[in-house]
């Protein structure tokens, strides 16, 4: 399986604070996407990294792919109470394969 | 629309029955997909559509469970005979692209199954 396994299961920060989340996988892949989930429902993109790039940025969202060591990590910085969510990687694999996602972390920021 | 919609939101059935979930994409997405998820874990793939037809079922856990897009836009997933371990959300993604499934999917808010 190229599950991804994101990594705490929780984590519960101040708001102001840089929350990290990790992810991992076990088989070779196309891109590893990052998704926002609210509530339990819908599911909501926010970045996707190709197995080329090793950094990417976009707003206070940071993330790094190091596929050598099969891991991704996403990185809020100066976390906000409405970033309060789960947080989901997905990895596509070689080929027209699924996306599969992992379990992933459920973030509180405490205003 | 200007995003997924999926109807009903909420459907509750008892063992035995039929259900359908119905999922309207974003005007022009080729692609669709359904997941299923379950309580504490992520999206698990279900089946994905590119046009009218079913490119990749594999995801599908048995014969109980079938879908249909027949004419490349709305998608119906219909389960037969539910069981209590169909309860779930079910959640369907649309896409631009039809040649490239790992570029960014817009999902629906989920119907949220459960079964007596």
């Amino acid at each position: 399986s190229q599950q991804g396994e994101e990594d705490p299961q929780a984590l519960s920060i101040q708001e102001g604070e840089n929350a990290t989340m990790n992810c991992s996988y076990k088989t070779s892949i196309n891109n590893l996407q990052w998704y926002r989930q609210n509530s339990g429902r819908g599911l909501v993109h926010l970045i996707l990294i190709r197995s080329n790039e090793r950094e990417k940025h976009s707003g206070r969202l940071r993330v790094t792919l190091d596929t050598s060591k099969k891991s991704s990590s996403l990185l809020i910085t100066a976390s906000r109470a409405a970033d309060t969510a789960s947080y989901f990687c997905a990895v596509r694999g070689r080929g027209n394969t699924p996306l599969v996602f992992g379990k992933g972390t459920r973030l509180s920021v405490i205003a | 629309g200007a995003g997924v919609s999926q109807t009903p939101s909420n459907k509750v059935t008892e063992k035995g029955k039929y259900v359908e979930l119905r999922c309207d994409p974003i005007s022009g997405h080729t692609a669709l997909y359904w997941y299923r998820q379950s309580l504490g874990q992520g999206p698990e793939f279900l089946i994905y559509f590119q046009g009218t037809g079913a490119a990749d079922d594999s995801g599908l856990p048995n014969d109980r469970f079938f879908a249909v897009r027949p004419e490349g836009s709305v998608s119906t997933l219909k389960i037969q005979r539910t069981e209590r371990g169909d309860s779930a959300v079910y959640l369907c993604a649309s896409s631009l692209n039809p040649g490239d499934r790992g570029n960014e999917q817009f999902f629906g808010p989920g119907t949220r199954l459960t079964v007596l």
